[in-house]
């Protein structure tokens, strides 16, 4: 199965705009996803199928999918943006897989 | 609005068995994929498996023959059973949904920190 790279730490100063990669080699399945984690919280769901976002999550999140490369952007950093982000996608039996996570540092 | 509350023992064991229960409250009528994962900080979001609207499962094949998941769609509740549990199986087990498969985890239950020790 393949498994789902992710640089462990981001650092990027208010009102930036960091991008997170999530890469597979080969990547496993037709979408990605993303999620949000902050200490002591279940994880959120930013971003599914690549690039769609679910209802409530600002715009200023943005994902992208090219070829083995899945990026989640994040526009306009805000302190409150600081969490561990995920990146999700399944292999070809359909078995769910999470990168490492990243931490996001708002400096 | 969907909500998730999960329970169960918090102390185990080694060889004992996990049991968590989810409740899911909100509209399930349109289907949905009800699934458990663990996050420990040794191997970080584990999915161990899914049961769908149907009542088909598909478990991890890392814990294949460890676990069952079950239903009852009645209370629209779900459960994890996992068997001959370790010190490695520490961890926040959370109960998740999803409407479809492709449309990724929206719903969360809180977590429950399980943790297997002599």
């Amino acid at each position: 199965s393949s498994d789902l790279t992710q640089p462990p730490s981001v650092s990027v100063s208010p009102g930036q705009t960091a991008r997170i990669t999530c890469s597979g080699d080969p990547f496993p399945a037709k979408y990605g996803f993303w999620y949000q984690q902050k200490p002591g919280q279940a994880p959120v769901l930013l971003i599914y199928k690549d690039n769609q976002r679910p209802s409530g999550i600002p715009e200023r999140f943005s994902g992208s999918s090219s070829g083995p490369t899945l990026t989640l952007t994040i526009s306009s950093v805000r302190a409150e943006d600081e969490a561990v982000y995920y990146c999700q996608s399944a292999d070809n039996m359909n078995i769910w897989l999470f990168g490492g996570g990243t931490r996001l540092t708002v400096l | 609005q969907v909500d998730l509350q999960q329970w169960g023992a918090g102390l185990l064991r080694p060889s004992e068995t996990l049991t968590l229960t989810c409740a899911v409250y909100g509209d399930t009528s349109n289907g949905f994929y009800w699934n458990w994962l663990r996050q420990s900080p040794k191997k970080g979001l584990e999915w161990i498996g899914e049961i769908n609207h149907s009542g088909a499962t598909n478990y991890n094949p890392s814990f294949m023959g460890r676990v069952i998941m079950s239903m009852d769609k009645s209370k629209n509740q779900f459960s994890l059973t996992l068997s001959a549990v370790t010190p490695a199986d520490t961890a926040v087990y959370y109960c998740a949904q999803s409407l479809t498969f492709w449309s990724g985890f929206a719903h969360w239950g809180q977590g429950n920190l399980v943790t297997v020790s002599s």
